[in-house]
């Protein structure tokens, strides 16, 4: 069990509303991630960070931000949600402090519905 | 740049049949390669991983060889079992990099 917990596990909203996501750690890892998972596309990198307050974007980070004022976590806004973002969120933690290849742990993920 | 190409599902198998699941990579230098599970309503979990070329990975019976000549790393095992109907990812990361790039993943039934 590497400790992350995903809020809320499921959502349903309304097209234009703004949404946040929560990723919290219990270990203290320095590595944390934001994906979407999507049919056909896998898992798409959103925004990581490397730190508090350091962040960096992803492949599809348009219509998202995060935000890391602690360690333990990691939230990302969708400003104003729009039905292209209804997707299954997960974060992800990477243990290490360097910036070597170590595994992701995922969070059970939340699932996002935009009306 | 870096990317990985996994083979498409859905697979259907009978249980004990052989699974091979193809995974190719595109990336400079010496990446780092995975193979991630996902089971129904769940998250990934890593199933294993090569860190050089000609590593093997294994792990639950399943095996990788990180093949740089053929820029492969392909999932196999001898004898699938129900239990291991889930949705498989073939991922790398640089190791002076911060982020891991995925395949498309590859859904996998086994049928009892």
């Amino acid at each position: 069990d590497a400790g992350i917990t995903q809020s809320p596990r499921h959502k349903v909203t309304e097209t234009g509303t703004p949404v946040t996501l929560r990723c919290h750690q219990t270990e203290n890892h320095r590595y944390m991630y934001w994906y979407r998972q999507d049919p056909g596309h896998g898992l798409r990198l959103i925004h990581y960070s490397y730190g508090v307050k350091d962040t960096d974007k992803g492949e599809v980070s348009d219509g998202y931000s995060v935000s890391r004022s602690k360690t333990e976590d990691f939230l990302l806004t969708l400003e104003s949600a729009t039905s292209s973002q209804t997707s299954v969120y997960f974060c992800a933690i990477r243990p290490g402090q360097g910036a070597h290849t170590g595994e992701l742990f995922f969070g059970e993920g939340s699932r996002l519905t935009v009306l | 740049g870096n990317s990985v190409t996994q083979m498409e599902g859905p697979v259907t198998l009978s249980e004990e049949a052989f699974l091979t699941i193809n995974c190719t990579y595109t990336a400079t230098g010496y990446p780092s390669l995975f193979w991630y599970v996902q089971y129904p309503g769940e998250g990934l979990q890593l199933l294993l991983k090569a860190t050089k070329a000609d590593d093997k990975g294994s792990n639950k019976g399943f095996e990788a060889t990180y093949r740089k000549e053929t820029t492969s790393f392909h999932l196999e095992k001898g004898s699938v079992q129900v239990s291991d109907s889930a949705v498989y990812f073939c991922a790398l990361s640089q190791n002076t990099g911060n982020q891991f790039y995925f395949g498309t993943g590859t859904s996998l039934t086994v049928i009892p």
